[in-house]
């Protein structure tokens, strides 16, 4: 069954401080995998995208790492700020009779406080 | 700003009301979709629409009514809804349905509660 999941489910930490959040999948066949940040009230934004030839991508402060041969994702967040306050959310495409399929995980709850 | 509007952004209602809630993008995306989104539980996919045409309903009961009448604009018209649809529902597009590399750009949400 295709699944994906996160953790941990939610996770405080000091504003300057890093963290790192976990994404593990059984997907079949795997086609990418991005992360999404969903901001208190707000739609899910797109953060990194990750397909399988790539191991590490960044973007500003957050960098993704993806290994294939385990089915784990990673996503660092260095030097937190407030704004980093939200929802991370993992999610697997995976290739479905020639029609690609998305697999949300349940996210990860960061709360970044003074 | 993401290109995808929805409306109302809060809704109450009662079990025997009929409410519609809409999305509008302007991305000139060709697939439009409806979420689900409970607490501490993954998105739940509803509906797609690909080129105004429905192409997945992922077993959604009844009460929930989708409405594509072009590739801009979806609705979710609500009837004799129950306690436990009431969530946040999220609107996306995408370039097209299962095609390019999946990213979809929702919009703000419409949060439901059903009294």
């Amino acid at each position: 069954k295709n699944q994906v999941e996160q953790s941990p489910q939610s996770l405080i930490i000091l504003e300057g401080k890093n963290c790192t959040l976990q994404c593990n999948y059984t997907v079949s066949p795997f086609s990418n995998l991005r992360w999404y940040k969903q901001d208190t009230g707000r739609g899910p934004v797109s953060l990194t995208i990750m397909t399988f030839s790539e191991n590490t991508k960044s973007n500003g402060r957050y960098t993704a790492t993806l290994d294939a041969d385990t089915k784990q994702s990673s996503l660092h967040i260095t030097a937190s700020q407030l704004s980093d306050s939200a929802s991370y959310i993992c999610v697997v495409r995976v290739l479905s009779g020639g029609y690609n399929k998305l697999i949300f995980g349940a996210g990860t709850r960061l709360a970044v406080h003074p | 700003e993401t290109g995808v509007t929805q409306t109302p952004r809060h809704l109450v209602m009662g079990m025997t009301n009929k409410k519609s809630l809409k999305c509008e993008q302007h991305l000139g995306h060709n697939a439009m979709y409806w979420y689900k989104q409970s607490a501490k539980k993954p998105l739940e996919l509803m509906f797609v629409y690909n080129f105004k045409e429905q192409t997945e309903n992922n077993s959604v009961p009844s009460r929930f009514s989708p409405e594509c009448p072009n590739s801009s604009h979806l609705f979710l018209h609500l009837h004799t809804l129950q306690p436990e649809d009431s969530a946040l529902y999220l609107c996306a597009s995408s370039q097209q349905a299962g095609g390019g590399t999946g990213e979809l750009f929702f919009g703000e949400g419409s949060r439901l509660t059903v009294l």
